[in-house]
């Protein structure tokens, strides 16, 4: 069965430092997607791609966060300068689209930890 | 704003049926989804409703009233790996963007 895929799995980082996060979403899928996940909290949306830009950003996903389609399997979440308060997991997910094709789909995730 | 209210925590039987209740407050609604997430995994997709009423899979199954801003997972013959998150999360079609309630803690005991 496809499955969205992401690396690294966890990923140390020092303040101020950038990170690029890396997923695979499901090949035949349109639309991709950024979420995190802090620590015992709710997941949190922070972006949504389609046809190479993005469809929805929320207050989280400010300048120091950015997304890019390298290629066509890769999509990437860019942290330019991070911050403490950045560790969290974060999912990427991906689906079809399309009426009656919503269901979006996570990969397991990358662990930031920011130190 | 954004209002998704799930209970904190429910504890059940093996064996026995389990309701978990969501209510939401929400500018623009297109349809609830359910997830389930074990600790330290993603979440896994359950359901999807757009409609009122009931869907039906296998031991799982979800209801919504748009009309009540209200839906349920019911969770049928309870088995310990049943034990999970169990999230409620409002789709908005304009982006695409799921909206999470904090989830539901369901811990099966023998």
């Amino acid at each position: 069965e496809p499955e969205v895929t992401q690396t690294p799995s966890h990923q140390v980082t020092q303040m101020g430092q950038e990170v690029i996060l890396r997923c695979v979403p499901i090949s035949n899928h349109l639309y991709f997607y950024w979420y995190r996940q802090i620590l015992g909290q709710k997941v949190e949306f922070l972006v949504s791609f389609y046809n190479n830009e993005i469809s929805e950003k929320s207050e989280i996903f400010d300048d120091q966060f950015s997304v890019e389609r390298p290629d066509g399997s890769n999509f990437t979440l860019k942290i330019r300068s991070t911050k403490l308060e950045d560790s969290a997991m974060y999912f990427c997910a991906s689906s079809e689209g399309g009426r009656g094709s919503y269901e979006q789909y996570f990969g397991p995730g990358t662990r930031l930890t920011v130190t | 704003g954004q209002n998704i209210d799930q209970p904190t925590e429910m504890t059940a039987t093996e064996g026995a049926i389990v309701q978990i209740n969501c209510t939401y407050q929400t500018s623009g609604f297109n349809g609830l989804f359910w997830y389930q997430q074990h600790a330290g995994e993603a979440p896994t997709f359950l359901s999807y409703n757009v409609l009122d009423g009931l869907e039906e899979k296998g031991r799982f199954s979800s209801f919504l009233s748009r009309s009540k801003g209200y839906s349920y997972l019911l969770l049928k013959e309870l088995q310990m790996k049943d034990s999970a998150s169990y999230l409620c999360a409002v789709f908005k079609a304009a982006g695409n963007k799921l909206t999470f309630g904090g989830g539901t803690r369901v811990l099966v005991k023998p």
